[in-house]
C-alpha cells in the first residue's frame, strides 16, 4: 500500500541553526500538509499546499516555516531559524483530494522527531 | 472557530472488555467532517475513519464501532471485546468544507490515551 515517507526520522539540530524536513507524499495526491505535535501535547495544524502555493496556514506557521515542493516528488518544510520551542514530532500528510472531494483522508508520515539543543 | 474536545485524558481497562472513547465538537459549518486517527506508541498517525455531517449513521468495523449525534455534536468510538495491540492515543479531529475550495486543516483534540492491560 502506498505511504508518506518522512526523512529523517530524528534530527537534531543546534539553536538559531536552519532545518529542512523532508517527505515524499504519495504519488497520485495532490493536496499536501505538514503538522506538528509537541511532545505530550495534541497534533497541530501547520500548513497546506496545493498547486504549487499555500492554500492555508496556522499561526504557527509564522515567517521563520517556509515550504517547498521542488519537484513532483518532495515536499520540504524548512525551518530558518530553529528555536528550542520548536522541538516536536513533525509529521506530513497527504491526501487525493479533487476539487469535488478535497476532505478525503489524510495520509500521515510516520513523523520526523525534531529536537533543537 | 472550530475546537474538539476529548475530555478522557488517559484510560485504563482490562482486556476484553468493552471502551469508549468520547469526542466533542464545535463547529457553525453546517457542512463538515469527523474523523479519528490512532497514534501506536511507534508514534505514526493511523487513519481510523472520516465521517461527514450529513450521514449519521453509525458506522462498524470489526470490533470497531463509531456513534455519531449531531444533536450533541459527538462522534464516539468504542472498540469492542478491547485487546492490548489496541493500546495507543487516539484522536478526533474536525474539518470543514471550504466553499471556495482550497485545502483546509484539521483540527484536532488532544487525544486519549488508551492503555489495555492484560
Amino acid at each position: 500500500e502506498p505511504e508518506v515517507t518522512q526523512t529523517p526520522s530524528h534530527q537534531v539540530t543546534q539553536m538559531g541553526q536552519e532545518v529542512i524536513l523532508r517527505c515524499v507524499p504519495i504519488s497520485n495526491h495532490l493536496y499536501f500538509y505538514w503538522y506538528r505535535q509537541i511532545l505530550g501535547q495534541k497534533v497541530e495544524f501547520l500548513v497546506s499546499f496545493y498547486n504549487n502555493e499555500i492554500s492555508e496556514k496556522s499561526e504557527i506557521f509564522d515567517d521563520q516555516f517556509s515550504v517547498e515542493r521542488p519537484d513532483g516528488s518532495n515536499f520540504t518544510l524548512k525551518i530558518r531559524s530553529t528555536k528550542l520551542e520548536d522541538s516536536a514530532m513533525y509529521f506530513c500528510a497527504s491526501s487525493a483530494g479533487d476539487p469535488s472531494s478535497y476532505n478525503s483522508p489524510l495520509h500521515f508520515g510516520n513523523g520526523t522527531r525534531l529536537t533543537v539543543t | 472557530a472550530q475546537k474538539v474536545t476529548q475530555a478522557q485524558t488517559e484510560i485504563s481497562v482490562v482486556e476484553k472488555e468493552d471502551v469508549t472513547l468520547d469526542c466533542v465538537y464545535e463547529t457553525r459549518d453546517t457542512t463538515y467532517y469527523l474523523f479519528w486517527y490512532k497514534q501506536p506508541p511507534s508514534g505514526e498517525l493511523v487513519f481510523l475513519i472520516r465521517r461527514n455531517s450529513f450521514d449519521e449513521q453509525n458506522e462498524i468495523s470489526g470490533r470497531y464501532s463509531w456513534n455519531f449525534q449531531k444533536s450533541t455534536s459527538s462522534f464516539n468510538f468504542t472498540i469492542t471485546a478491547s485487546q492490548v495491540v489496541d493500546s495507543a492515543v487516539y484522536f478526533c479531529a474536525l474539518s470543514f468544507l471550504y466553499s471556495g475550495g482550497g485545502a483546509d486543516g484539521l483540527t484536532f483534540g488532544k487525544g486519549t490515551h488508551l492503555i489495555i492491560q492484560p
